[in-house]
């Protein structure tokens, strides 16, 4: 069946470091592809999507491109701020429903 | 506008009993879901209802497990007989319509501890 996995956390990083989070799919055909963030004490939030191959999703700075080539979607920002800290969830669609990866939590320190 | 709201926000029982949670979804969208967030096992999809179809109940881990949604709108999930794996936090989810491009926004979340 379909899957995601991510990179395993935590990952810690200094403020103003890059940042990427590895994200790759197992799918039949091709889904839809999203990018969640759980701030500490909240709850899930989209930050980004991409919809078909090559699409690049955005959002806050952050960056994710649908690779069908390599079936990832791994997510980038250029420069981190201690308010990105959260779990971030790389996620499919399959037929309505969400496939999420494990999570990657972030911590970045000033 | 208002988001999707759940409730209760934390409930404790004893193993054995039954819980009900309720989630409210965002005025006007026609499909709502509901997932488990647990530590051992991640974010599971447990159920989905779209419009007046019948529900994919395919994530549902037991027949303990069963949710209705009515009128369209509000939905309870149903738990009888709990165990203590049955401790996660359960997220509601709402979106236009079911479709693989749609964007589901979530809840808050009930967290439940099973004593």
């Amino acid at each position: 069946g379909n899957s995601v996995t991510q990179m395993e956390g935590p990952v810690t990083l200094s403020e103003e470091a890059f940042l990427t989070i590895n994200c790759t799919y197992t799918a039949t055909g091709y889904p839809s592809l999203f990018w969640y963030v759980q701030y500490p004490g909240e709850g899930l939030q989209l930050l980004l999507k991409a919809t078909k191959a090559d699409d690049k999703g955005s959002n806050k700075g952050f960056e994710a491109t649908y690779r069908k080539e390599t079936t990832s979607f791994h997510l980038e920002k250029g420069s981190v701020q201690v308010s990105d800290s959260a779990v971030y969830f790389c996620a499919l669609n399959q037929g309505g429903k969400l496939i999420f990866g494990q999570g990657t939590e972030l911590s970045v320190k000033p | 506008g208002a988001g999707v709201s759940q409730s209760p926000s934390n409930k404790v029982t004893e193993k054995g009993k039954d819980v009900e949670l309720r989630c409210d979804p965002i005025s006007g969208h026609t499909a709502l879901y509901w997932y488990r967030q647990s530590l051992g096992q991640g974010l599971e999809f447990l159920i989905y209802f779209q419009g007046n179809s019948a529900p994919d109940k395919s994530g549902l881990p037991s027949d303990r497990f069963s949710a209705e949604r009515t009128g369209g709108s509000v939905s309870t999930l149903t738990i009888q007989r709990t165990q203590q794996e049955d401790s996660a936090v359960y997220l509601c989810a709402s979106s236009l319509v079911s479709g693989g491009e749609e964007t589901q926004y979530f809840g808050p979340g009930t967290r439940l501890l099973v004593l």
